[in-house]
């Protein structure tokens, strides 16, 4: 049991190139999130998915988009980097609104992200 | 939209002193509240969770947190910290009835003398 993990770990990319952040999760979680984190930003949301087939935006989705593969796997794709875009990414995933008291976020160990 | 405000960015400590945190959130609905920790170059880790019943929620590591409806808060609380518990902490809170969306507040980078 892996729990959520991320590809690459590192990554370094000029401005305008495009490059797709993989997440997968092995725990039967129905929902799924991207977020950067930023000194002094904290976490911000970038975008989510409730359950399979489903994605809906977060708080700064501009720049990005995603794909839920399947239940277990859940994508962020940089079109055309920009230096803005260097972060660290990090992906979570939970059971969902059906959980209850059960509800636990679990990160990946992220993705470092340089774009010059 | 919902949004979670932590009031202290940067706090310094002893060892053995006693550690509140602030957190508030804004969203007046019913909520899931969290606080996450993040050790130095580790990826984040639940602490303790608030979903209903008692509002004191005891968590790993002797820390605990207070729901206070009426003040939209979710502080969190250690009496004696540690130098291991030196480490960025996160309050975040789920709006239940709506949709999976979780949001953060920037954190507090907490350090801890020995």
């Amino acid at each position: 049991n892996a729990g959520v993990t991320q590809t690459p770990k590192f990554q370094v990319l000029k401005t305008g190139q495009s490059m797709t952040l993989q997440c997968a999760q092995d725990m039967n979680h129905n929902s799924m999130y991207w977020y950067r984190q930023d000194p002094g930003m904290g976490l911000r949301l970038i975008y989510y998915s409730a359950s399979e087939g489903t994605t809906d935006k977060g708080e700064v989705p501009n720049g990005y988009n995603v794909s839920r593969l399947n239940k277990r796997e859940f994508s962020l794709r940089l079109e055309s980097a920009a230096p803005s875009q260097t972060s660290v990414y990090f992906c979570a995933s939970t059971w969902g609104l059906l959980a209850g008291s059960q509800e636990t976020q679990y990160f990946g160990p992220g993705t470092r992200l340089l774009v010059l | 939209a919902q949004s979670v405000s932590q009031h202290n960015h940067h706090v310094i400590l002893s060892e053995a002193a006693s550690l509140e945190l602030g957190c508030n959130y804004s969203y007046g609905g019913t909520v899931n509240l969290f606080w996450y920790v993040q050790y130095p170059g580790q990826h984040l880790q639940l602490l303790l969770k608030y979903f209903s019943g008692d509002p004191l929620v005891k968590g790993i590591k002797g820390f605990e947190a207070e729901f206070i409806k009426s003040k939209f808060s979710f502080n969190l609380r250690k009496p004696s910290v540690q130098w291991s518990d030196t480490a960025e902490y996160f309050c975040a809170v789920k709006d239940r009835n709506r949709d999976d969306k979780i949001i953060f507040g920037k954190g507090t980078r907490l350090h801890i003398l020995p």
